[in-house]
């Protein structure tokens, strides 16, 4: 299976409700991103988070990160019609160059 | 400031033919990663240059092959193309190498290959 999981696939939550995401990774990281992609354009970057970061707060973001589990979870807070998109987490290994992105969870958020 | 840019935004070619793909990174960024991304999965690493170097390869064939040029922007090209390519090719650009700071992503290249 891929490094950077994401988990669930989808997620259907009633507006000003909480929706969380989940990603777990296998191999060692330096860093872990969430991103955000909008009907197969081009994703934008949510927050970075560092392998010595346990948590990071951006707005109404909540990002934590578990080396030991290797997992990390996002969380959005009083969710908005607009947040309906795919999120991605993908893990960074800085010597090897490169990023490695899950499949995404699919987030629609009915107004 | 302009973002990311990348040319073509739509592409049709047909199989067997070879493509060039354009990226234009943030100004003061040095680093430029590639990425396929198939429709339904997530972004696959394709390169990652970093001053005018490749510093990373994913598994892609041979197929694929990148540049940097000195004003950091990059191209992508694949030849032999089969229908399996298509795909939205993206490009990122960073101020360190990958994953050292944030990355810029582009809106993509859609590649279909008929």
């Amino acid at each position: 299976s891929q490094q950077g999981e994401e988990d669930p696939q989808a997620l259907s939550i009633q507006e000003g409700e909480n929706a969380t995401m989940n990603c777990s990774y296998k191999t060692s990281i330096n860093n872990l991103q969430w991103y955000r992609q909008n009907s197969g354009r081009g994703l934008v970057h949510l927050i970075l988070i560092r392998s010595n970061e346990r948590e990071k707060h951006s707005g109404r973001l909540r990002v934590t990160l578990d080396t030991s589990k290797k997992s990390s979870s996002l969380l959005i807070t009083a969710s908005r019609a607009a947040d309906t998109a795919s999120y991605f987490c993908a893990t960074v290994n800085t010597n090897a160059g490169k990023s490695t992105f899950g499949d995404g969870t699919t987030l629609t958020v009915k107004p | 400031d302009a973002g990311v840019t990348q040319s073509p935004t739509h592409l049709i070619k047909t199989r067997g033919q070879h493509v060039t793909l354009r990226c234009s990174p943030i100004s003061g960024h040095k680093s430029v990663s590639w990425y396929q991304q198939v429709l339904g999965q997530g972004p696959q690493f394709i390169f990652q240059y970093y001053e005018k170097e490749e510093r990373g390869r994913g598994n892609f064939p041979d197929r694929f092959s990148a540049r940097q040029f000195p004003n950091y922007s990059s191209e992508l090209n694949v030849n032999a193309l089969l229908l399996g390519d298509s795909a939205l090719y993206l490009c990122a650009s960073s101020q360190l190498g990958a994953g050292n700071t944030e990355a810029f992503f582009g809106q993509g290249t859609r590649l279909t290959v008929v």
